[in-house]
């Protein structure tokens, strides 16, 4: 069964340095969300991406955060300087399509990155 | 953000049983719903959704029931099994605007099924 995968499944920084973190969403999905969720908390909504460029973003998205779709299968999400409250589950997820009366509007989920800042 | 609330933080139930898992919203704009399963050191898996012009769904033991009028979805898993225990998130979206598909989650509910 196809599945989006997510790399690493666990990344150490410091404080201040850039991180980026990779997914490959299912390969006939065109579109694509990040997701996070810090420990004890919901998971949350970041970005959503469609026809390469950024359909909705949360105010957690700012300007340390971007998301680029550099090759056709790979979705990165970068975080520019670290801070440590970007320590969380960094979830990538992809579907089919978007349309609230299709079943194909279903996102499916990789099994995330921890990200750990120090 | 309290807009998708899941008021239990655990439930536990006997193999076999029903299991109910509740799910409350605020907004509503939301027109689609889902259930997320989710096991440690793994994502989210999709369960079962439904559409705001529907009241009920079933796949298989699960099935989801909408309220629309008191704002409330449930699963229900009949019957239960040990391979169920996972935490299960309720999520939603909606139409409209720039919205493609964002999904608000629920805080997730513990599911312990005993043997």
């Amino acid at each position: 069964e196809p599945e989006v995968t997510q790399t690493p499944s666990h990344q150490v920084t410091q404080m201040g340095q850039e991180v980026i973190l990779r997914c490959v969403p299912i390969s006939n999905h065109l579109y694509f969300y990040w997701y996070r969720q810090i420990l004890g908390q919901k998971v949350e909504f970041l970005v959503s991406f469609y026809n390469n460029e950024i359909s909705e973003k949360s105010e957690i998205f700012d300007d340390q955060f971007s998301v680029e779709r550099p090759d056709g299968s790979n979705f990165t999400l970068k975080i520019r300087s670290t801070k440590l409250e970007d320590s969380a589950m960094y979830f990538c997820a992809s579907s089919y399509s978007w349309d609230r009366y299709l079943a194909k509007n279903i996102q499916y989920f990789g099994a995330g990155t921890r990200l750990s800042v120090l | 953000d309290q807009q998708v609330k899941q008021n239990s933080p655990s439930l536990s139930v006997q193999e076999g049983r029903i299991s109910i898992l509740n799910c409350d919203y605020t907004n509503s704009m939301f027109d689609y719903f889902l259930w997320y399963k989710k096991y440690p050191a793994e994502g989210p898996t999709f369960l079962i959704s439904i559409s705001s012009i529907k009241d009920k769904n079933e796949d298989g033991r699960f099935t989801v029931f909408l309220n629309k009028s008191a704002k409330h979805l449930s699963l229900h898993i009949v019957p239960s099994q040990p391979g169920d225990s996972a935490v299960y998130f309720c999520a939603a979206s909606f139409a409209g605007g720039t919205s493609y598909g964002k999904l608000t989650f629920g805080q997730g509910t513990i599911l312990t099924v005993h043997p």
